[in-house]
């Protein structure tokens, strides 16, 4: 069955300290996408990055980098630095190409970066 | 393109009444999903269309929701009668297909209705 689960409901970091989100996921399809989307306080979803099951080789954009790892079935997200405007919460995703391309949320982690 | 547009933007009812959600996706994109957001059950994905058939309508909550796409920029979500647990935020989004594509799978949200069933 297609899942995504997401432990950390809450967490609250200082800023400039560094925290990951974790995200593991289950599919039974060997291709199939991943995401992470942003939703700050204002309400709407930003898409953050797109990893497709085939790469597997990290990414770092910023502040943000993306650990892919297919043995633990994980793709968590750590925030360098954090600063205050990355208070939100933080969705991760699953896409499997054997079914019709259908997306399923995991049910976020509310980050809070205290000043 | 003005991105994925939603109306109304917010929406007070009283149970038992009908409630109706529109949805333009961006032009081009062949698919559309339907979610709801609550603090207790995070996004739930409702339905989505392909093409403008509905491909899955499993997360529908029950008959009292109905979705339609008559034609590929527009869609509707409809709830009657209306609860007070169907008050939620109800999100639409479009995609390109997952055809390999850098714009493949990749989400584009509206800025979503809020609903309160009174």
């Amino acid at each position: 069955a297609q899942k995504v689960t997401q432990a950390q409901t809450e967490i609250s970091v200082v800023e400039k300290e560094d925290v990951t989100l974790d995200c593991v996921y289950e599919t039974r399809d060997t291709t199939y996408y991943l995401f992470w989307y942003k939703q700050p306080p204002s309400g709407e979803l930003v898409f953050l990055i797109r990893r497709n099951s085939f790469d597997e080789q990290n990414e770092i954009s910023g502040r943000y980098s993306w650990n892919f790892q297919k043995s633990t079935s994980s793709f968590n997200f750590t925030i360098t630095a954090s600063q205050v405007v990355d208070s939100a919460v933080y969705f991760c995703a699953l896409s499997e190409r054997g079914r019709d391309d259908k997306i399923i949320f995991g049910k976020g982690t509310r980050l809070h970066i205290l000043p | 393109d003005a991105g994925v547009i939603q109306s109304p933007r917010h929406e007070v009812t009283e149970m038992g009444q009908e409630v109706t959600l529109r949805c333009k996706p961006i032009s081009g994109h062949d698919y559309l999903f339907w979610y709801r957001q609550t603090m207790m059950r995070g996004l739930e994905l409702l339905i989505y269309f392909n093409n403008n058939v509905p491909i899955d309508d499993s997360g529908m909550p029950e008959d009292r929701f109905s979705a339609k796409m008559p034609n590929a920029s527009f869609s509707t979500l409809k709830i009657q009668p209306s609860e007070p647990r169907d008050s939620a935020v109800y999100f639409c989004a479009s995609s390109l297909p997952g055809q390999g594509s850098s714009g493949a799978n990749v989400l584009t949200f509206g800025a979503g209705s809020r609903l309160t069933v009174l």
